[in-house]
């Protein structure tokens, strides 16, 4: 079945500092992938939609500055948490939707990224 | 590998009971989650179990088998808003979450 990595799987970062996560699509092309945030026991919650080779639609209440999202090839989107501050910790999780073969509503979640801001 | 497996579609009918099966192969063992996703929409969060046995939450139970590798989640008195994709979860020793395929569950009334 599909494949999604995230990278890194677990970061610790000072407050202030910035961090990256990537999120891969390993054996299909995803033009869209999703940025969740989960807290624990509780539902996902989706922060923002990525679209390859156009801006990212941030859902409400989610600042975009903070949360910079680029979709810059079919198979990567990347979510910058800028400024982190340790209400920022959190378990961030994506996900890709496979339009291949038919399969239209298939989201394929990645294995989720721990932030952890001092 | 880690591996999930749950049936790719279901279908049931309205007001009966309905069991999503979910097997595991993972490294190790931090507990395992049920959601519920409607199309286009984020998935909802069901259950989390770490002990074996039944948790009841109203209509939805889940119950866990950690020696068996094995998880089902029970539906009773279906309704036809509970037509979604029910996914399995399971978080590794690593605090990685190991996701199933998703089973879809029609519901005729």
């Amino acid at each position: 079945g599909a494949v999604v990595s995230q990278h890194p799987s677990r970061v610790i970062c000072k407050s202030g500092t910035s961090v990256k996560i990537e999120c891969r699509s390993l054996d299909f092309q995803a033009t869209t992938m999703f940025w969740y945030r989960q807290f624990p026991k509780q539902s996902l919650m989706l922060m923002a939609t990525s679209n390859e080779g156009s801006k990212a639609t941030y859902e409400q209440g989610v600042e975009k500055d903070k949360f910079l999202i680029n979709h810059a090839s079919l198979t990567l989107s990347t979510l910058t948490v800028t400024s982190a501050h340790p209400e920022d910790s959190s378990f961030y999780i994506c996900s890709a939707r496979d339009l291949s073969g038919g399969h239209t509503d298939t989201q394929y979640f990645g294995p989720g990224t721990r932030l952890t801001v001092l | 590998g880690q591996n999930i497996d749950q049936p790719t579609e279901m279908t049931a009918t309205e007001g009966a009971i309905v069991q999503i099966n979910c097997t595991y192969q993972t490294s190790g063992f931090n507990g395992l989650f049920w959601y519920q996703q409607h199309a286009g929409e984020a998935p909802t969060f069901l259950s989390y179990n770490v002990l074996d046995g039944l948790e009841e939450k109203g209509r939805f139970s889940s119950f866990l088998s950690r020696s068996k590798g094995y998880s089902y989640l029970l539906l009773k008195e279906l309704q036809m808003k509970d037509s979604a994709s029910y996914l399995c979860a399971v978080m590794d020793s690593n605090y990685q979450l190991i996701w199933g395929a998703g089973t879809k569950l029609i519901i005729k009334p």
